[in-house]
């Protein structure tokens, strides 16, 4: 099993609606939990981070964690095709705080 | 702009060759952190510093690849006898401190492409 799984997709939503992306993680003690938005041949990009079980609104993006469940998601109000990207999702893990990386996202959003 | 710099931003080089990359962080972060990523795979841990000490390396870092943080500010990442293998985007990321809520800032990357 890996430690974050994503699914790859792509996930294609019109433009206007919203894109659902999801995570799962192995590491219970997990605490910290981050959305990188990558667009091709560029480097992550921070979306959002979490910390506490619940939702973090940030504009167009909510972040939702359920430890219990260890499911963490992204949720993007009102898509547009500027968010056509690859979604990574990331988990703080061990002492030194590396970040564990699902594969990511293809996210596509169509005018 | 995250203000990570890296450098060079492409190397291209034949296999056997030796590559060194810099990565310069935000001025004020204690943290440094190299990732080396593959096509269709999400960022991978190498090794990071604190300050200048390098506290933990991956399994991935094979002995041909050497790390150094002098005197806490920029870090080089040296391959040597690069193989085939080697070629992906090597991310450097940069972060105030050792808080598990503290958030790496990635710089560009460095894309690799060994012949």
């Amino acid at each position: 099993q890996k430690e974050v799984e994503q699914n790859s997709g792509p996930l294609s939503v019109p433009e206007g609606a919203i894109a659902s992306l999801n995570c799962t993680y192995s590491d219970r003690g997990s605490q910290s939990f981050f959305w990188y938005r990558q667009y091709s041949g560029k480097s992550p990009e921070l979306i959002m981070s979490i910390y506490s079980n619940g939702d973090k609104e940030d504009g167009r993006f909510t972040a939702q964690l359920n430890k219990a469940s260890q499911y963490v998601s992204l949720l993007i109000r009102d898509s547009q095709p500027s968010d056509s990207a690859t979604y990574l999702c990331a988990v703080n893990i061990g002492y030194g705080n590396k970040l564990v990386f699902g594969a990511g996202t293809i996210l596509r959003v169509k005018s | 702009d995250t203000g990570v710099s890296q450098d060079p931003r492409h190397k291209i080089t034949k296999r056997g060759q030796n590559v060194t990359f810099r990565c310069d962080p935000i001025s004020e972060h204690n943290r440094l952190y190299w990732y080396r990523q593959t096509l269709g795979q999400g960022p991978e841990f190498l090794t990071y510093f604190q300050n200048e000490a390098q506290l933990e390396k991956s399994r991935l870092l094979s002995d041909r690849f050497s790390a150094e943080r002098p005197k806490g500010s920029f870090s080089t990442l040296e391959i040597q006898r690069t193989e085939q293998g080697d070629s992906a985007m090597y991310l450097c990321a940069s972060s105030l401190g050792s808080a598990s809520t503290d958030t790496q800032y990635f710089g560009p990357g460095t894309r690799l492409t060994v012949l």
